[in-house]
């Protein structure tokens, strides 16, 4: 199993450009998210989706766009680059259901600036 | 507002000098505490749920212990493929099913 397979691993942006970060599971988790890592601060959710067709937004949703169209695939698109949104950005994934016991399986990250 | 406060930010240990981190947090309804370990570069590893106090739990040379404010992963016996960054999160009951992480502890183990 690939796990949490995320492209593209680094990308320089313009501001004002768009671009989109892909993310894959082969595990078969209903609940798929985005987070972004910065320095000095915890990782923060951005978006999430409990399933095909049903996304939401998380803590820092502002500046970003997702849709979930089928289980495995959940993209994150840039609308208009920023350079605050210069980040280390990581999709994770979960089943649900009542159990945490095997936590978020999370991927290698995609390190994005803008310039 | 949840918050996971982690302590110290960094730590160097000599091999085989065991040593606890430190995860305080405040949270409206604890579903679980997680532990992770992340490499430089490289996304979170999930090591361990706890969801009540006084539970407990091992893998290896880490055990992950939980109080109602506290949560310490204790390392005994560190090698110097423990160095890590480690964070602590928590995730509440309800709401839009939030996790909350901590800043980490970087771990430095010295042969």
């Amino acid at each position: 199993n690939a796990g949490v397979t995320q492209t593209p691993k680094f990308q320089v942006l313009k501001t004002g450009q768009s671009m989109t970060l892909q993310c894959a599971q082969d595990m078969n988790h209903e609940y798929m998210s985005w987070y972004r890592q910065d320095p000095g601060m915890g990782l923060r959710l951005i978006h999430y989706s409990v399933g095909a067709g049903i996304t939401d937004q998380g803590e820092v949703p502002n500046g970003y766009n997702v849709s979930r169209s089928t289980t495995e695939d959940f993209p994150l698109r840039l609308l208009s680059a920023a350079p605050s949104q210069t980040s280390v950005y990581f999709c994770a994934s979960r089943l649900t259901g009542p159990t945490l016991n095997y936590g978020y399986t999370f991927g290698s990250g995609t390190r994005l600036t803008v310039v | 507002e949840d918050q996971v406060t982690q302590s110290p930010e960094a730590l160097r240990l000599q091999e085989g000098e065991s040593s606890s981190l430190n995860c305080s947090y405040t949270v409206s309804g604890l579903r679980g505490l997680f532990w992770y370990r992340q490499d430089p570069g490289k996304g979170p590893e999930f090591l361990f749920t706890l969801y009540s106090a006084g539970e407990e739990k091992e893998k290896e040379r880490l055990k992950a212990t939980l109080t109602k404010k506290e949560s310490f992963l204790h390392i005994t016996a560190p090698k110097p493929e423990d160095s890590a960054t480690y964070l602590c999160a928590v995730q509440a009951w309800g709401g839009y099913q939030k996790v909350t992480f901590g800043i980490g502890t970087k771990l430095q183990v010295i042969p």
